[in-house]
């Protein structure tokens, strides 16, 4: 079973848009980070929420932490060919390390 | 902006040979990391090295796997007899106690 599960797995749409991706939990985190990465680059942090039902906005982008810190969502508003990437939810596991540990995924195309 | 730099960015390479991936972290981080991202496949931890020693290491890291910081700045990730299931990319990672950033990684094929 993933610690984190991701929905959906793929999803292409066409510009402007608008999408919502979850990642979902049965386990509570003091945090949780949205990351987007493109082909062939390293993942690239967006956005950490710390508090039960946060919201944090980054241009067209809206997450939002849940009220019991079991999962998350992330909203493109009007979505652009740019936006295209594979978008990942982490949650940083307690000990001294501070290993991310990452969701399955949200593939997401976005046609001009 | 500091960035993670990651050599090679490809290396193809036989089935049992060796391969070491570099990775120049940021100046002055503090925590180390390999992740993994076999084709299609989600991100795997592989192992976190804080104060010159390993300190955390996925089941994936086993004997086939080392690390180092040879030199105080440089810090590798050894894979001895390669095997095509090792094909993936490896991304290096540095941080602090608040957050880290990723290399751009090294898409290691094994023949």
């Amino acid at each position: 079973t993933q610690l984190l599960e991701q929905s959906p797995q793929f999803l292409s749409i066409q510009e402007g848009e608008n999408l919502t991706v979850y990642c979902n939990s049965s386990s509570v985190f003091s945090s949780l980070q949205w990351y987007r990465q493109e082909p062939g680059e390293g993942p690239v942090l967006l956005v950490t929420v710390v508090t039960g039902g946060e919201v944090k906005k980054l241009k067209r982008l809206t997450f939002q932490f849940g009220d019991a810190r079991k999962d998350s969502s992330l909203h493109i508003t009007a979505a652009q060919p740019g936006d295209t990437g594979l978008y990942l939810c982490a949650v940083k596991r307690r000990g001294a390390t501070n290993k991310l540990i990452f969701g399955t995924g949200t593939l997401l195309a976005v046609q001009p | 902006e500091p960035e993670v730099t990651q050599t090679p960015s490809h290396q193809v390479t036989q089935m049992g040979q060796e391969v070491i991936l570099r990775c120049v972290p940021i100046s002055n981080h503090l925590y180390f990391y390999w992740y993994r991202q076999i084709l299609g496949q989600k991100v795997e931890f592989l192992v976190s090295f804080y104060n010159n020693e390993i300190s955390e290491k996925s089941e994936i890291f086993d004997d086939q796997f080392s690390v180092e910081r040879p030199d105080g700045s440089n810090f590798t990730l050894k894979i001895r007899s390669t095997k095509l299931e090792d094909s993936a990319m490896y991304f290096c990672a540095s941080g602090t106690e608040y957050g880290y950033t990723f290399g751009s990684g090294t898409r290691l094929t094994v023949v």
